[in-house]
């Protein structure tokens, strides 16, 4: 079975950095496109990052773009999120998603919340 | 941005009883190697989204076939035949057909 375990989530100040993890199994990772999308509680569903599968070509949502940067490590079945000077508005749970025609397989999430 | 719009937004349907969602899209979601990337997710109380269709009407494994997806070009529908207590949560339409950025629509609240 498909499994996503997100890590790396907590509470940050404004300006401040955090560096998400993805840990993946029961699939063969280094093959597969992978994502971030968040939700704010009680919202909607925004698409983050992706990034495909050797990491040579990564894409942002023009709202974390320069700010946010999707990596991966192959060897460890990994996929990061390294988020600087972050806002109160990317508050949020974060998603690790696997890109199987779209987005198919998801994390359990990891909760970000920027607040003073 | 291809913009997803779905109908209702909201829908309270009786046990075993059908239910339909719509999900249009701003453009055209074929793809030029001619698939059409519109999947369907559920997403139930305090748990990640899952996806129940994609590529239209393509159901993952372990889905009920109560679930069926429709559709062509920018106009999808998401049926269920007849709704069980587990089916209570939010669905959501994407694309990943015009990207950056991948979209989603609004959801859709089911209620029994």
């Amino acid at each position: 079975d498909v499994q996503l375990v997100e890590s790396g989530g907590g509470l940050v100040q404004p300006g401040g950095s955090l560096r998400l993890s993805c840990a993946a199994s029961g699939f063969t990772f280094s093959r597969d496109w992978m994502h971030w999308v968040r939700q704010v509680p009680g919202k909607g569903l925004v698409w983050v990052s992706h990034i495909n599968s050797d990491g040579t070509t990564t894409t942002y949502a023009d709202s974390v773009k320069a700010r946010f940067t999707i990596s991966r490590d192959n060897a460890k079945n990994t996929v990061y999120l390294q988020m600087n000077s972050l806002r109160a508005e990317d508050t949020a749970l974060y998603y690790c998603v696997r890109d199987s025609a779209g987005v198919a397989s998801w994390g359990q999430g990891t909760l970000v919340t920027v607040s003073s | 941005d291809v913009v997803m719009t779905q109908s209702p937004l909201s829908l309270s349907v009786p046990l075993g009883q059908p239910a339909s969602i719509s999900c249009r899209s701003s453009q055209s979601l074929v793809h030029s190697d001619g698939n059409t990337y519109l999947s369907w997710l559920q997403q139930r109380p305090g748990q990640s989204p899952r996806r129940l269709i994609y590529k239209v009407s393509n159901r993952e494994s372990g889905v009920p076939d109560r679930f069926s997806g429709s559709g062509s070009g920018t106009d999808f529908t998401l049926r269920i035949s007849r709704v069980e207590a587990e089916d209570v949560g939010i669905y959501y339409c994407a694309q990943g057909t015009h990207w950056p950025p991948f979209t989603f629509g609004q959801g859709t609240k089911l209620e029994i």
